[in-house]
């Protein structure tokens, strides 16, 4: 089975340029989530799919930061302009969770992250 | 709020001896918790989690955990570390978000095993 994949692996960027991130998840996965990994810190949730619908947006700064899920599979985040503090990993999942009242597998699979430093 | 607790910021233990990794939760309701793991320039790999049942759940790697309801805590263990070990962890929490599951983890641990 393939994992979920993420591109780029590293990107390198000025302040108030934008950035694009991919994420394709586990096939059949109904829930995909963006994470954003400060060094030092846990991974926090930013953006949260069910399907191509937005369950949970409550942690994304949504003056710079945009996501979509088109077509309920891969998943693009986007930066735009860039500041210093968002040098971070960001991370893809996804699950199988359908949500409280469905199919209860909480377990979510990650991608290798895409390391982004703002310069 | 859900949240968990790591203590710890490094654990080091000698190759072969006993390890254990801290983790105390706060929710309400019951708690469905996790630990992952993080190896350098990787995303986070899946260890065990506690759902129901029995309170030590046995995971990946010889890893296991024991969930503890009164002190409310879900400490990771392993019987004998390996230098392979050697690695960032992440305890975490099932959280609810408008019918909806989401993990609130915690800010790691990382694991540091000598040979």
């Amino acid at each position: 089975e393939a994992g979920v994949a993420q591109s780029p692996r590293y990107k390198i960027i000025e302040k108030r340029q934008s950035v694009a991130f991919w994420c394709n998840p586990i096939s059949g996965h109904a829930t995909l989530y963006w994470y954003q990994q400060i060094l030092g810190q846990g991974p926090k949730l930013l953006i949260q799919f069910q399907n191509n619908g937005v369950v949970d947006d409550s942690q994304l700064p949504k003056d710079r930061f945009s996501a979509e899920r088109l077509k309920g599979v891969d998943s693009t985040l986007k930066i735009q302009p860039a500041k210093l503090e968002d040098s971070a990993v960001y991370l893809c999942a996804s699950s199988l969770d359908l949500g409280q009242t469905g199919l209860a597998d909480y377990e979510q699979y990650f991608g290798p992250g895409t390391r982004l430093t703002v310069t | 709020a859900q949240s968990v607790a790591q203590p710890e910021d490094q654990v080091n233990v000698a190759e072969g001896n006993p390890l254990t990794v801290k983790c105390t939760y706060s929710v309400s309701g019951n708690p469905y918790l996790f630990w992952y793991v993080q190896y350098p320039n990787r995303g986070l790999q899946f260890l065990l989690k506690y759902i129901t049942g029995d309170n030590l759940v046995k995971g990946s790697y010889g890893f296991e955990a024991e969930f503890n309801k009164s002190q409310t805590s879900f400490h990771l263990k392993k019987p004998s570390a390996l230098v392979s070990d050697s690695a960032l962890y992440f305890c975490a929490v099932r959280a609810l978000s408008g019918g909806y599951n989401k993990l609130i983890f915690g800010a790691g641990t990382r694991l540091a095993v000598h040979p």
